[in-house]
């Protein structure tokens, strides 16, 4: 059974670029969250997905940011117009259900870094 | 949202004695999960405690739950070389999945 598969691994993008960051969830997982994690920092939440719906997007910039998961494929995170500022790990993890006691399930990450 | 940090914030110690950190939080919970993080790479999961649980085992590592002061520990006994990574917990509560502290960064010395 596959966990949680990023790509790519890394990403260099120059400013102004766009990139496009994927996620395939646990085989069977309907959930799919994004988090951003800068040097020496913690994870913060960016959104949350079920097929087809966002859920919850109150950790993503308002601009230049959005994510999708369509109901076939992956989950995409689209970063536009990339600034320095942009440079992180960005981690997708999915689970079956929310709440309540349902592991969430983290992928390797996709390191952006914008020159 | 719910906040809540994990210390100390690093923490180093010799090869076979036992590590402890721990996480609290502010508003109420429904699970907490221990993740460990190695350098570069993702977070692998390591234990769910549910709020209705006080503690539970896995191996070399013990995590204790007291709702009542909002804080969770993580004991790794008997460390080892292998354990030096970044620990952090999730606060699980809403629909927005888990919310994460900076971590505790242990480093295990041999």
């Amino acid at each position: 059974n596959a966990g949680v598969m990023q790509n790519p691994r890394h990403l260099v993008r120059r400013r102004g670029q766009e990139a496009r960051l994927r996620c395939s969830p646990v085989k069977g997982h309907s959930h799919v969250y994004w988090y951003r994690q800068l040097p020496e920092e913690g994870l913060k939440f960016m959104v949350y997905l079920q097929k087809e719906n966002i859920i919850d997007e109150s950790g993503m910039p308002k601009e230049r940011f959005s994510a999708e998961f369509p109901k076939e494929g992956p989950s995409i995170l689209r970063i536009q117009q990339v600034v320095r500022g942009d440079s992180a790990a960005y981690f997708c993890a999915s689970s079956p259900e929310t709440g309540n006691g349902n592991t969430i399930y983290f992928g390797e990450g996709s390191w952006l870094t914008v020159v | 949202s719910q906040q809540g940090e994990e210390d100390p914030q690093a923490l180093s110690i010799q090869e076979g004695e036992n590590a402890t950190m721990n996480c609290s939080y502010k508003t109420s919970i429904n699970n907490l999960q221990w993740y460990r993080q190695n350098s570069g790479r993702g977070l692998v999961h390591l234990i769910l405690i549910r709020s209705n649980e006080r503690e539970k085992h896995s191996g070399r590592l013990r995590v204790t739950l007291d709702t009542s002061k909002k804080s969770s520990s993580l004991l790794i006994t008997a460390s080892r070389a292998a354990d030096t990574a970044s620990y952090f917990c999730g606060k699980g509560g809403g629909a927005d999945g888990l919310t994460f502290g900076k971590g505790t960064h242990l480093i295990i010395q041999p």
